[in-house]
């Protein structure tokens, strides 16, 4: 069975270019999270979406970020205009909810080098 | 304070050896709790789910005490293929938020 898929795996770009994130999700999964990794702060989640609306944006560091979901099997996470330290790894992670914390089923990531 | 907070390690142990970690959480209202293993450069995944009464699976034993706010995770006769961060993850309630810890490096020797 195909796990969540992200793409690119790897992105090195310039301070101030715009950056796309691309998530899928798990088939017949109804929840997804966008978590940022660092060494220094560990996993942080960004959003989190259910049935493709979102729910709790409050770890989204600012106006720059951008997330969304138009439908089940896809996300994009933007950052316009990026800079130097939002180089880390960006996780998708996908579950199937039932009232109850399910188990998250994370992509490889995206490695993120902003120059 | 850190919401979770776990001792970074590295902890280096030979083949055989039995290792255990711990993780502390701030928050009392935290209602369910995890462990999570991150191979080098891999995504995190489920280790096992950590139950009040505690739990049991294979090599792995994960216990919580809520009076104390600390969960751990012992690993007994250690593999090789322990070698991993451990990564301990709390949830508040109320949401599905997970908070995760900075996760505690294990390195098995032969």
């Amino acid at each position: 069975d195909a796990g969540v898929i992200q793409s690119p795996r790897h992105e090195v770009t310039e301070m101030g270019q715009e950056v796309t994130l691309r998530c899928k999700p798990i088939s017949g999964h109804n929840s997804l999270f966008w978590y940022r990794q660092t060494m220094m702060r560990g996993l942080e989640l960004l959003i989190y979406f259910n049935n493709n609306v979102p729910i709790d944006d409050s770890g989204m560091p600012e106006d720059r970020f951008s997330a969304k979901m138009p439908n089940a099997s896809f996300s994009t996470l933007k950052i316009q205009p990026s800079e130097p330290r939002d180089s880390a790894v960006y996780f998708c992670a996908s579950s199937l909810s039932r009232g109850l914390v399910e188990t998250q089923y994370f992509g490889p990531g995206t490695r993120l080098l902003v120059l | 304070r850190k919401e979770v907070e776990q001792d970074p390690g590295p902890f280096n142990v030979p083949e055989g050896a039995t290792v255990a970690f711990n993780c502390t959480y701030s928050n009392s209202a935290s209602q369910s709790f995890f462990w999570y293993r991150q191979d080098c450069r891999k995504e995190p995944k489920l280790l096992m789910s950590v139950y009040s009464s505690g739990n049991e699976d294979g090599r792995f034993t994960a216990q919580l005490n809520r009076a104390s706010q600390y969960i751990s995770l012992l690993i007994r006769d250690s593999k090789l293929s322990d070698s991993a961060t451990y990564l301990c993850v709390v949830n508040i309630g109320g949401n599905r938020k997970l908070i995760w810890g900075l996760g505690t490096s294990l390195a098995v020797n032969p």
